[in-house]
C-alpha cells in the first residue's frame, strides 16, 4: 500500500523557519517526483513545489509565492523528502500535503499524505 | 484569483447528474491534460480523474471528465450523498511553468 507520512508541522513565529518531512513507503520511491501542496484554513489547494527523482537530477520547481524562501531535498536511502521554508509569514499558515506525482503529464498527484499543519503566529 | 475558474458551488439531488466546469487559457487547459481531485470534508484530496478523462483504479464510472478547447468538465451521474465534497481541477500552465489548481467547487447533495 502506498503511504506518504508528513511530519514537522507546528507553531512558528513570523520570520522563523521550518522543516517538514515526508516519508514514503509502498512504492518505488526513486521512480517518482514528490510534490507539495498546501491548503490554508477554509481555502483551496495551492501547489507550492516539487522535487524530481535522481533520473531527472533532483530538479526542483517552486510556486512564485514561496520562491526564494523554499528548498527541497531528498534522501532516497530513507525514502524521504524534506521541505525547508524560511522567512515565514502568517499567510504560510496551512495544512501541508506531501504527494506522489504519477506518470501522466501534468499534476497527476495520485497519492496524498494526511498533511501536517503549520501555524505561523506570534 | 485562480488561473483556472470553477463555479464556487453546485448542488443537485440524489440520483441526478451534475457537471462542474473548469475554465482556463491556451497556456494551460488549451495545451495540457486536466486532472480532477475530490476532497471530502476532513480528508486529504484524492485523484478522481487524470489526463482529462481517465479514472484511476477504484473510482466509479459515475465520474467522468472531458476537455474541449480551454475548458474542462467533470460530470457525476447517479449522484450519491457521499459525493458531497469539494472538487478541484488542476493542470500545468506553460506561461507560469508550474501546475495550477482551480479555486474549487463545493458540491452539495440536497
Amino acid at each position: 500500500e502506498v503511504q506518504l507520512v508528513e511530519s514537522g508541522g507546528g507553531l512558528v513565529q513570523p520570520g522563523g523557519s521550518l522543516r517538514l518531512s515526508c516519508v514514503a513507503s509502498g512504492f518505488t520511491f526513486t521512480a517518482h517526483y514528490i510534490d507539495w501542496v498546501r491548503q490554508a484554513p477554509g481555502k483551496g489547494l495551492e501547489w507550492i513545489g516539487r522535487i524530481a527523482n535522481k533520473a531527472n537530477n533532483y530538479h526542483a520547481d517552486f510556486a512564485a509565492s514561496v520562491k526564494g524562501r523554499i528548498t527541497f531535498s531528498r534522501d532516497d536511502s530513507k525514502n524521504s523528502v524534506y521541505l525547508q521554508l524560511k522567512s515565514l509569514k502568517t499567510e504560510d499558515t496551512a495544512l501541508y500535503y506531501c504527494t506522489r506525482e504519477g506518470h501522466s503529464e501534468g499534476p497527476d498527484l495520485d497519492h496524498w499524505g494526511q498533511g501536517t499543519l503549520v501555524t505561523v503566529s506570534s | 484569483q485562480s488561473v483556472l475558474t470553477q463555479p464556487p458551488s453546485a448542488s443537485a439531488t440524489p440520483g441526478q447528474r451534475v457537471t462542474i466546469s473548469c475554465s482556463g487559457r491556451n497556456s494551460n487547459i488549451g495545451s495540457n491534460n486536466v486532472h480532477w481531485y475530490q476532497q471530502v470534508p476532513g480528508a486529504a484530496p484524492k485523484l478522481l480523474i487524470h489526463s482529462n478523462s481517465q479514472r484511476p483504479s477504484g473510482v466509479p464510472d459515475r465520474f467522468s471528465g472531458s476537455r474541449s478547447g480551454t475548458s474542462a468538465s467533470l460530470a457525476i451521474s447517479g449522484l450519491r450523498s457521499e459525493d458531497e465534497a469539494d472538487y478541484y481541477c488542476a493542470v500545468w500552465d506553460e506561461t507560469l511553468t508550474v501546475p495550477v489548481f482551480g479555486g474549487g467547487t463545493k458540491l452539495t447533495v440536497l
